[in-house]
C-alpha cells in the first residue's frame, strides 16, 4: 500500500519557473527520499532528508520536511524542459532502506 | 561502474503463463529489490533478496516468487498470469550495509504485458 499522498497529481509550468511538489506519509520515518521517473523508466535517487533535517538542499533542489505534520515538500528551482518527469517521494519500512512504501506521485510538465 | 541492468525490457505473455524476470545489480551490491508499478496501485514493494536470503516481502500472493544466485543477481518468476499483473517491474540495488539512509539504485525495468 501507498505510504501516503503527493499533490499536485500534475503540474504544468514554464521554463525557469519554480515547481513544488508536497508529500504526506502515515508513519513516523527516520528519513524520507526523494525519486525521478522519465515516462515509465526506472527511479533516478534525488535527495534523502532524516528526521532530525528540517531542510536540505542540492543544486537546484530543496526538500523541507515537518515531521510533526508528516509532511514534505520538494521545490525545483528555474525549471527546465529537461525536468519533466514523474516525482516520488518513498519512505524507508520499518527503518529497512531496502523496502520502499512510495507516495503517489506528481507528474511535472515543463514547457519550454 | 555499471548500473542495474534488466532482461527482458520487454515482454508479452498471455493468462495462464508463467515469467521469469531478472536483474543483475551494481558490481559489490548485495542487496537487491523488486517494485512493481501500475497505474493503479502505484509503486509497491515484492521483496528484497541478501545473500541468497529473502529478507523482506511485500503484500503480494504467492504466485510472485524470486531468488537470488551466489553472484548479487537476482529472478523474480510470476506463475498463472492475470491481467492485473502487467505492469512495469523495477529491480533495485544497493550496498551491503543495514544504514536505512542506504540509496537504492533502480534499473530501467520490465514493461510485463498480459494478454
Amino acid at each position: 500500500s501507498q505510504q501516503g499522498e503527493e499533490d499536485p497529481q500534475a503540474l504544468s509550468i514554464q521554463e525557469g519557473e519554480n515547481a513544488t511538489m508536497n508529500c504526506s506519509y502515515k508513519t513516523s520515518i527516520n528519513n524520507l527520499q526523494w525519486y525521478r521517473q522519465n515516462s515509465g523508466r526506472g527511479l533516478v535517487h534525488l535527495i534523502l532528508i532524516r528526521s532530525n533535517e528540517r531542510e536540505k538542499h542540492s543544486g537546484r533542489l530543496r526538500v523541507t520536511l515537518d515531521t510533526s505534520k508528516k509532511s514534505s515538500s520538494l521545490l525545483i528551482t528555474a525549471s527546465r524542459a529537461a525536468d519533466t518527469a514523474s516525482y516520488f517521494c518513498a519512505t524507508p519500512y520499518s527503518g529497512s532502506a531496502r523496502q520502499l512504501t512510495f507516495g503517489s506521485g506528481t507528474q511535472l510538465t515543463v514547457l519550454p | 561502474k555499471a548500473g542495474v541492468t534488466q532482461t527482458p525490457r520487454y515482454l508479452i505473455k498471455t493468462r495462464g503463463q508463467q515469467v521469469t524476470l531478472s536483474c543483475s545489480p551494481i558490481s559489490g551490491h548485495r542487496s537487491v529489490s523488486w517494485y512493481q508499478q501500475t497505474p493503479g496501485q502505484g509503486l509497491q514493494f515484492l521483496f528484497e533478496y541478501f545473500s541468497e536470503t529473502q529478507r523482506n516481502k511485500g503484500n503480494f500472493p504467492g504466485r510472485f516468487s524470486g531468488r537470488q544466485f551466489s553472484n548479487s543477481r537476482s529472478e523474480m518468476n510470476v506463475s498463472t498470469l492475470e491481467l492485473g499483473d502487467s505492469a512495469l517491474y523495477l529491480c533495485a540495488s544497493s550496498p551491503e550495509g543495514r544504514s536505512s539512509t542506504d540509496t537504492q539504485y533502480f534499473g530501467p525495468g520490465t514493461r510485463l504485458t498480459v494478454l
